[in-house]
């Protein structure tokens, strides 16, 4: 069954600092990788996907994430953190056939000055 | 910028009472989804619906839930008769393109309570 692991369920960095926050994910083949931010009272917005080709895939806001097929891995990466960066990230994975998507139960972030 | 929006915020029901969470998707989009969030946990998907039929749902998505969409713009989700267990937050989702793997534009949430 597919499943999304997202072991950090709360992460706390400086203000300027970088980022790592890990995605593993569990499924047959390659599936359709994404990342959302949620802010407070807001929707999920997407900050990247991966479907194929180039493994380092760049997104919105200076984030960036590495799929690693070795790894079952897609992990979110920012090198240096801004006070607006503090929310709810959400790795999500879709299967090849299907529209149905799969979601980890997110990691908190909170930025310190 | 075009959004998806959803009402209520915030909808508090008795158990056993009927409840029906809307959503207005993006006007040009053909996919719409939604997903709930129980407190602490991940977000799962419900239910996919493409050209005024269910295309896929979960098994979580039971002959309680039902989702229509009664005009042009109005996506709703109803619940028939509520359980402690179906307090959760409720995203609406939509899609443009032909593809499930646009980008899915989700609505800011209802948070459902249930007494």
């Amino acid at each position: 069954a597919q499943s999304v692991t997202q072991p950090d369920i709360h992460i706390t960095v400086s203000e300027g600092a970088s980022l790592e926050l890990r995605c593993n994910y569990s499924y047959g083949a390659t599936p359709y990788l994404f990342w959302y931010v949620q802010s407070p009272g807001q929707g999920l917005q997407l900050l990247l996907k991966y479907f194929s080709g180039d493994t380092l895939v760049q997104g919105i806001k200076g984030f960036e994430a590495e799929f690693k097929r070795s790894q079952s891995s897609f992990n979110l990466r920012k090198p240096s953190v801004h006070w607006s960066d503090a929310a709810e990230y959400f790795c999500a994975v879709a299967p090849p056939r299907g529209n149905q998507f799969y979601f980890g139960t997110g990691t908190s972030l909170t930025v310190i000055p | 910028e075009p959004e998806v929006t959803q009402t209520p915020s915030h909808q508090v029901t008795q158990m056993g009472q009927e409840v029906i969470l809307r959503c207005v998707p993006i006007s040009n989009h053909l996919y719409f989804y939604w997903y709930r969030q129980i407190l602490g946990q991940k977000v799962e998907f419900l239910v996919s619906f493409y050209n005024n039929e269910i295309s896929e749902k979960s098994e979580i998505f039971d002959d309680q839930f039902s989702v229509e969409r009664p005009d042009g713009s109005n996506f709703t989700l109803k619940i028939r008769s509520t359980k402690l267990e179906d307090s959760a937050m409720y995203f609406c989702a939509s899609v443009f393109g032909t593809s499930g793997y646009n980008e899915q534009f989700f609505g800011p949430g209802t948070r459902l309570t249930v007494l």
